[in-house]
């Protein structure tokens, strides 16, 4: 069974910095592309970032390009997130979520979650 | 980065069907095959039940169709039963800059 397990969603205040970490278990965790989505009320899912199979190819949406930054550690099975310069609108639900694949390539599509871990941007 | 458009709300009978548009533009959903739908329970992760616009997951009723005309995506859910009650979200890759996009949800209401 798949599972992505996320956790370090915390209080912080703005301009604080966080780390979030995804651990994954049940596939062969080196073989996929693996993203981070977010969910507020105000502003619905959102794609956060994502990371190659390999670690060397990262992306990022344009709403924390150059404040946030994603890695993994394939022999963990792990995923991070690196959050800084945190905003108030950071303030969200943070999904670790693996991107299928469909006869052997990427599908661009979303095919697991995890639980979500909650951080709160506030002073 | 804006949003792809979908209604808020939508609501149907045991046994109908209801359909629930995605509109975006010619950057994600008319320039891609890779579209997407997903269904959220409250306090639940969303769920993946359409991918490659048509595709279904194994496991995912042949209830949920999904097509594509244009800049518009659709998901239709046929025979309508009580447990399709959830928010129903689309995505769409949107390019090398963007890289994904989301819509802005929409409220089955089943009646």
């Amino acid at each position: 069974e798949v599972q992505l397990v996320e956790s370090g969603g915390v209080l912080v205040q703005p301009g604080g910095s966080l780390t979030l970490s995804c651990a994954a278990s049940g596939f062969t965790f080196s073989y996929y592309f693996i993203h981070w989505v977010r969910q507020s009320p105000g502003r619905g899912l959102e794609f956060v970032s994502a990371v190659s199979p390999t670690g060397v190819a990262t992306y990022y949406g344009n709403s924390v390009k150059g404040r946030f930054i994603i890695s993994r550690d394939n022999s963990k099975n792990a995923l991070y997130l690196q959050m800084g310069s945190l905003k108030t609108e950071d303030t969200a639900v943070y999904y670790c979520v693996r991107e299928g694949r469909d006869n052997g390539i990427h599908s661009q599509a979303f095919d697991s979650w995890g639980q979500g871990t909650l951080v709160t941007v506030s002073s | 980065q804006s949003a792809l458009t979908q209604p808020p709300s939508a609501s149907g009978s045991p046994g109908q069907s209801v359909t629930i548009s995605c509109t975006g533009t010619s950057s994600d959903i008319g320039g891609t095959n890779s579209v997407s739908w997903y269904q959220q329970y409250p306090g639940k992760a969303p769920k993946l039940i359409i991918y490659g616009v048509t595709k279904r997951p194994s496991g995912v009723p042949d209830r949920f169709a999904g097509s594509k005309s244009g800049n518009t995506a659709s998901l239709t859910v046929s025979g309508l039963q009580a447990d399709d009650e959830a928010e129903y979200y689309c995505s769409s890759h949107a390019g090398d800059n963007i890289w994904y996009v989301f819509g802005t949800g929409t409220k089955v209401t089943v009646l």
